[in-house]
Order: C-alpha cells, then sequence, then structure tokens
C-alpha cells in the first residue's frame, strides 16, 4: 500500500507559486520522500527528493517538517507546462535500488 | 545518451496471445523494474530485479512474466492469463537512489 496521503488535485495560476502537500506520518528514520510528475501518457520524471533537510534544485523546493510526517513541493513559478500529475513517494534507498509505491497523486492543473 | 528505451510505443494483440514487451537501459543500473498503469490511476508495480538472474514479484505479478539475463534488458511477457491486459506499461531503472522512467508501450488488447 502507499504511505503517503496527497490531495487528488490542485489549480494554480501560472506565474505564481504552486505548493503541493503531502502526509507520511508512518515514515521511517531511514526512509526518503521523493517527488515525481507525470505529464499525460509519459513515462514520470524525477524531481527531487530528501531525508530530512529541505531541499532546493532548479525544478522545486522539497520543505520537509521537523518530525518529517509531512512534506511539500513547491514550485516557485508555475508554468502551463508544469500541468501534471505530482506523486510524493518514501522509500528506502540500498544498494540496489528500493521499490517505488505509488499513490494516486495530485493532479496540478496551471490556469492562464 | 544514456536512457531507457522501451518498444514498441503502441502494440496491439488478439485475445489470448501472449506479447512481449520490450526495456533496454544503458545506465548501467543494477534495478529494474515493471508497472502498470490504468486510466485515471496510480502506478502499480508487477515485478522488479535487483540483480541479473533474479527477479521478484510485485503487487500485481499475475498474468505477467520476466527475465533478467542481461544487465541491460529486462523484458515483460503479457500472458493469457493476465485477464485485464489493456493498459499502459512503464519501465524504470535504478542505481539505487532516484528512478529513471522509460516512455512507456500503450498495450491494447481486441
Amino acid at each position: 500500500d502507499a504511505k503517503t496521503t496527497q490531495p487528488p488535485s490542485m489549480d494554480c495560476a501560472e506565474g505564481r507559486a504552486a505548493n503541493l502537500p503531502c502526509n507520511h506520518s508512518t515514515i521511517s528514520g531511514n526512509e526518503y520522500v521523493y517527488w515525481y510528475r507525470q505529464i499525460h501518457s509519459q513515462g514520470p520524471q524525477y524531481i527531487i527528493h530528501g531525508l530530512k533537510n529541505n531541499e532546493t534544485n532548479e525544478m522545486a523546493s522539497l520543505i520537509i517538517t521537523e518530525d518529517r510526517k509531512s512534506s511539500t513541493l513547491i514550485l516557485p513559478h508555475a508554468t502551463l507546462r508544469d500541468t501534471a500529475v505530482y506523486y510524493c513517494i518514501v522509500m528506502v534507498i540500498y544498494n540496489q535500488g528500493g521499490k517505488l509505491i505509488f499513490g494516486q497523486g495530485t493532479e496540478l492543473s496551471v490556469k492562464p | 545518451d544514456g536512457g531507457i528505451t522501451q518498444s514498441p510505443k503502441y502494440l496491439f494483440r488478439k485475445e489470448g496471445q501472449n506479447v512481449t514487451l520490450s526495456c533496454e537501459q544503458n545506465l548501467n543500473h543494477d534495478a529494474m523494474y515493471w508497472y502498470r498503469q490504468d486510466p485515471g490511476q496510480g502506478l502499480r508495480l508487477i515485478y522488479y530485479s535487483q540483480i541479473v538472474n533474479d527477479f521478484q514479484k510485485g503487487d500485481i505479478a499475475e498474468g505477467y512474466s520476466v527475465s533478467r539475463e542481461k544487465k541491460e534488458s529486462f523484458p515483460l511477457t503479457v500472458t493469457s492469463a493476465q485477464k485485464n491486459p489493456t493498459a499502459f506499461y512503464l519501465c524504470a531503472s535504478s542505481p539505487g537512489d532516484g528512478y529513471t522512467f522509460g516512455s512507456g508501450t500503450r498495450l491494447t488488447v481486441v
């Protein structure tokens, strides 16, 4: 079973920040939080991941609460091309690969 | 460029026929995975392999089979035992942290 809970859908105005929440209240100490997104009929695309510190890259920022039970993905200036389904996943990393278990994700619609 | 190649992009088969979906990666990743996606749904894990000549069942392995004879290749066979094979199939690989996904194969059984 998926170990994360996300709202099924969200809207965001173009140019504004999109804040996508995720609850992972049963996360273990060695599990990372990963975010992927999937544009219709394509393979999921990696966005960002983190363990307990906040992370930022060229695509997004990841804010993880101190108790690690929830996180927020922030797209600072959403564009129409950011319209996609966003998946929040928790996973243990080990040498030969962990198992990504996908939930239903959040369908983000960026509107002009 | 390194990546994962799934072929074909679209595949049509008659009911009762076995069909094999190809997945090849040149990323030198040890782990490879197969997922199934139905319309409006998330991805469900079919099979995964963490090393050559070894693989494990995922959550929905019934009606599917795989092999991992080479590090680069992880083909998926959809057998006639799979009751609802029409779906979007995604292959992925991982070096240990993070996945790289292929572009998918859309299988339609008529």
